[in-house]
């Protein structure tokens, strides 16, 4: 299975400040990456898919940047309601997997 | 507005069945691949099983093959897992998701309903 790893474990920012997520494939998978959020006690949400492509309804600052094994989310000025966590998945091969997840916190 | 609404969790003993449901609306459901992702409590995100609009395609990940079944039902709008021979490891929330897009199955994971918890325990 393709494994997935995600750094920081913890990002500690401000409201405003800017977020920067990696998430790097243990081999290629080209442009098959999704970011989701998930806030605590809620099912995640799928904001980028195929490395790039926002989600419908996902606001202009959040961005997604990589291929091949090395991929990046942005968040360009955290909003209080960004504080969450943060996984990729691939989708290159079954089985689909995710990462460990980076939380972003205050 | 798309709608999706797990039911089936509770305690079971390990080595016992249960059989989860999903009911979706808002969307054409026999368009879209739809999948099972579990989340043990405290802990990320495991991809469990999918199918295709169709069920010509079925998928399980490792740790469930042999013992988990997907299907589903497009007259009714329902998706379903049957879980045999349960483990303590397979306590988690589960989660039913609507594939991205129309007619692919290898896709990302649109939207989620909020799960059903299912506990394996003696």
């Amino acid at each position: 299975e393709i494994v997935l790893t995600q750094s920081p474990a913890t990002l500690s920012l401000s409201p405003g400040e800017r977020a920067t997520l990696s998430c790097r494939a243990r081999q290629s998978v080209s442009t098959y990456l999704a970011w989701y959020q998930q806030k605590p006690g809620q099912a995640p949400r799928l904001l980028i898919f195929d490395a790039s492509n926002r989600a419908t309804g996902i606001p202009a600052r959040f961005s997604g940047s990589g291929s091949g094994t090395d991929f990046t989310l942005t968040i360009s000025s955290l909003e209080p309601e960004d504080f969450a966590l943060y996984y990729c998945q691939q989708r290159r091969k079954w089985p689909f997997t995710f990462g460990p997840g980076t939380k972003v916190d205050i | 507005e798309v709608q999706i609404l797990e039911s089936g969790g509770g305690l079971v003993q390990p080595g016992r069945s249960l059989r989860l449901s999903c009911t979706a609306s808002g969307f054409t459901f026999d368009d879209y691949a739809m999948h099972w992702v579990r989340q043990a409590p405290g802990k990320g995100l495991e991809w469990v099983s999918g199918i295709s609009w169709n069920s010509g395609s079925v998928v399980y990940a490792d740790s469930v093959r042999g013992r988990f079944t997907i299907s589903r039902d497009n007259a009714k709008n329902s998706l379903y897992l049957e879980m045999k021979s349960l483990r303590v490891e397979d306590t988690a929330l589960y989660y039913c998701i609507k594939g991205l897009r129309s007619r692919a199955i290898l896709d990302y994971f649109d939207f989620w309903g909020q799960g059903t918890l299912v506990t394996v325990s003696s």
